[in-house]
């Protein structure tokens, strides 16, 4: 069976400090990646996509990165962070057929103070 | 993708149907309707989609009209973990991405 994990689940960091959520997927080959944030009191907002391997693609401008260096694992970063930056953020994945679903991981909790 | 409206929020008693409406009156042909739920603090659960024919599964019934502009998921005896965000899609065939509007608040009371 297929299993997505993210981590840290929490984490509290100072104004301009960086960032680095980790997320990896196992059991499934070759999925698309995905991170949302959710704001508080906000919706799901797509931030990147990866369709593979070093491909990525952003959604908005702003103030973070993602990267994929494996099949299986998605990174979110940002070299320093804002305080709009706090918040719930949400990786999953995804199987190229046409209409597979979305499986979303645990969650990471950014505060940002 | 498609527009989506849906009712900011709805309560419903426990044990009753919860029935969640959802408008996609600018959908094409080729867009699926989509519906997730989202538990406070955990990620958003798939529930059930469709494209024209009325879908069910263990979770829910999906019914979507005949012009598809408009679409209701059912969930037939709703109970308190029924509580949750729902969010309805739309989404082409093939498209690598899946956006979340703001969804309906569902609070199933006692």
């Amino acid at each position: 069976s297929q299993t997505i994990h993210q981590w840290p689940a929490t984490l509290v960091q100072p104004v301009g400090s960086p960032l680095s959520l980790e997320c990896t997927v196992e059991g499934t080959s070759n999925p698309n990646l995905y991170w949302y944030r959710q704001a508080a009191g906000r919706g799901l907002q797509l931030l990147f996509y990866s369709v593979g391997i070093g491909q990525i693609s952003s959604e908005v401008p702003q103030n973070l990165s993602a990267s994929r260096p494996q099949d299986r694992q998605f990174i979110l970063s940002s070299k320093k962070l804002l305080l709009s930056d706090s918040g719930f953020y949400l990786c999953a994945w995804k199987r190229k057929e046409n209409t597979g679903e979305l499986f979303f991981g645990e969650g990471s909790r950014l505060t940002v103070l | 993708d498609a527009k989506t409206t849906q009712p900011p929020s709805m309560d419903c008693a426990e044990g009753r149907a919860a029935n969640l409406p959802c408008n996609h009156s600018t959908i094409s042909g080729n867009e699926y309707v989509y519906w997730y739920r989202q538990i406070h603090s955990q990620g958003p659960q798939y529930i059930i989609h469709g494209l024209k024919n009325n879908e069910t599964n263990e979770m829910a019934s999906l019914i979507i009209t005949e012009d598809r502009k408009s679409s209701t998921l059912i969930l037939p005896h709703a109970t308190l973990r029924d509580t949750a965000v729902y969010y309805c899609i739309v989404r082409v065939q093939g498209a690598q991405k899946l956006v979340f509007g703001q969804g309906t608040r569902l609070t199933i009371n006692p």
